[in-house]
């Protein structure tokens, strides 16, 4: 059974800070998601990646997969970043996406 | 930008009655998906869906739970005799295929509250 683990569960910020979240995996997988959900419940997908590291303007997700671990950053946070963030694998066999508990991330002015 | 669409936003209903709940995925995308989020807890699989049949379903998706593509657009998720516990929130997910590489785009969800 494939583990999804996040770290922090919680983290808060000053505006302008670089912000690290950790996931970590336990089996083989084809791709790792990181998603967005904000206080209304809804997801927005941020970045899909099976290597290396993608960028989008201020957010950053490398994933090494021999250690089975990915991280999002996101450079000068902002408190419109308040939300939480979670990581979903794609098992090598299957379409289901195994998601982790998630961050809680909260940006103060 | 095309989106997945998720209806009714809220559904509340009493134990034992039964519900819908529509999608209408992205127009191109072949694979479709459901998955719920009991309150507090992280995101769970419930089944996905290709070439008018269901590829992959989880334990939870169990005998009370159907999921049909009855026209070109609509992805239902129906919930036969609904308990208490099948309050959550349930996200729809359309892919363009199932393969890895290709993200999954997931609608607003829609909150079902059972009393």
């Amino acid at each position: 059974k494939n583990e999804v683990e996040q770290s922090p569960q919680n983290l808060t910020a000053q505006e302008g800070e670089f912000i690290t979240i950790n996931c970590s995996y336990s089996v083989g997988i084809s791709a790792l998601h990181w998603l967005q959900q904000h206080p209304g419940g809804g997801i927005v997908s941020l970045f899909m990646l099976s290597s290396g590291k993608k960028k989008h303007g201020r957010l950053i997700a490398t994933i090494n997969i021999q250690e089975k671990h990915s991280s999002l950053h996101i450079t000068a946070s902002h408190p419109r970043d308040s939300a939480v963030y979670i990581c979903a694998v794609k098992e090598t066999s299957g379409s289901r996406l195994t998601f982790g508990e998630g961050t809680q991330l909260t940006v103060n002015p | 930008e095309p989106e997945v669409t998720q209806t009714p936003s809220h559904q509340v209903t009493q134990m034992g009655q039964e519900v819908i709940l529509r999608c209408v995925p992205i127009s191109n995308h072949l694979y479709f998906y459901w998955y719920r989020q009991i309150l507090g807890q992280k995101v769970e699989f419930l089944v996905s869906f290709y070439n008018n049949e269901i590829s992959e379903k989880s334990e939870i998706f169990d005998d009370q739970f159907s999921v049909e593509r009855p026209d070109g657009s609509n992805f239902t998720l129906k919930i036969r005799s609904t308990k208490l516990e099948d309050s959550a929130m349930y996200f729809c997910a359309s892919s363009l295929l199932g393969l890895a590489g290709l993200e999954q785009f997931f609608g607003p969800g829609t909150r079902l509250t059972v009393l």
